[in-house]
């Protein structure tokens, strides 16, 4: 079974449309995490939730909104598709927050997102 | 917000050969780690360094967290093919966790 999974693997999409990225973790971590990675392999932080809690909010536009309907899932939802958006997305999943995690983080083989 | 600097930015190799990578950072960390990212897949933890001054080693790699809290490197010995990929430090401290730029490595057989 693999630990976190995310779908879709690939997503190509029109600029303006509304798409969502699912995530699920079969660890039993407290936190999840969703990640953007760009072109140049930048990996930022964008959400952080610790057992549906939000922790974390980057400065992230609010097209972006997540949303944990229980603490083995954390969804991505985006509106209003744009260019820049075109990126992968990555979920991880931690076994606990802040100064309790140890750093090691569990990650999904990512979402390819391209907007046309 | 605190910034990682890594380099190199990339590195090919002959197999056979060692490799060495850095991480510095103009704020200190708590907590340091080394992660790989190959081909269509997502960052996995390999070394993670608690202490000051701790030199750790899993198989042919090792890793050392700075004295000063604000710089690591990683070595790997004897380079294969298999270790082809994006390599990244972070640097953690509480709920705020920073990942390098990545260093990206090429291993000609």
């Amino acid at each position: 079974d693999t630990a976190v999974s995310q779908t879709p693997k690939y997503l190509v999409t029109q600029m303006g449309n509304d798409k969502s990225i699912k995530c699920e973790q079969n660890l039993g971590h407290d936190t999840m995490y969703w990640y953007k990675q760009d072109s140049k392999k930048f990996l930022k932080i964008m959400f952080s939730y610790n057992n549906k809690e939000l922790i974390i909010n980057e400065t992230v536009p609010n097209r972006f909104s997540p949303k944990s309907p229980d603490k083995a899932h954390l969804n991505l939802h985006i509106n209003s598709l744009e260019l820049g958006d075109s990126a992968v997305y990555f979920c991880a999943s931690s076994l606990r927050r802040g100064a309790l995690n140890t750093g090691e983080l569990f990650f999904g083989e990512g979402s390819r997102l391209t907007v046309l | 917000g605190q910034q990682l600097n890594q380099s190199p930015q990339s590195m090919f190799i002959q197999e056979g050969e060692d490799v060495s990578m850095n991480c510095t950072s103009s704020s200190i960390f708590n907590t340091w780690l080394w992660y790989k990212q190959e081909p269509g897949e997502g960052p996995v933890l390999l070394i993670a360094l608690y202490k000051a001054g701790e030199l750790t080693s899993n198989g042919r790699l090792t890793a050392q967290f700075g004295i000063t809290r604000k710089d690591s490197f990683l070595n790997i010995s004897a380079s294969i093919p298999s270790d082809v990929g994006i390599y990244f430090c972070a640097g953690k401290n509480g709920n705020d966790m920073r990942f390098g730029a990545g260093t990206r490595l090429t291993v000609k057989p």
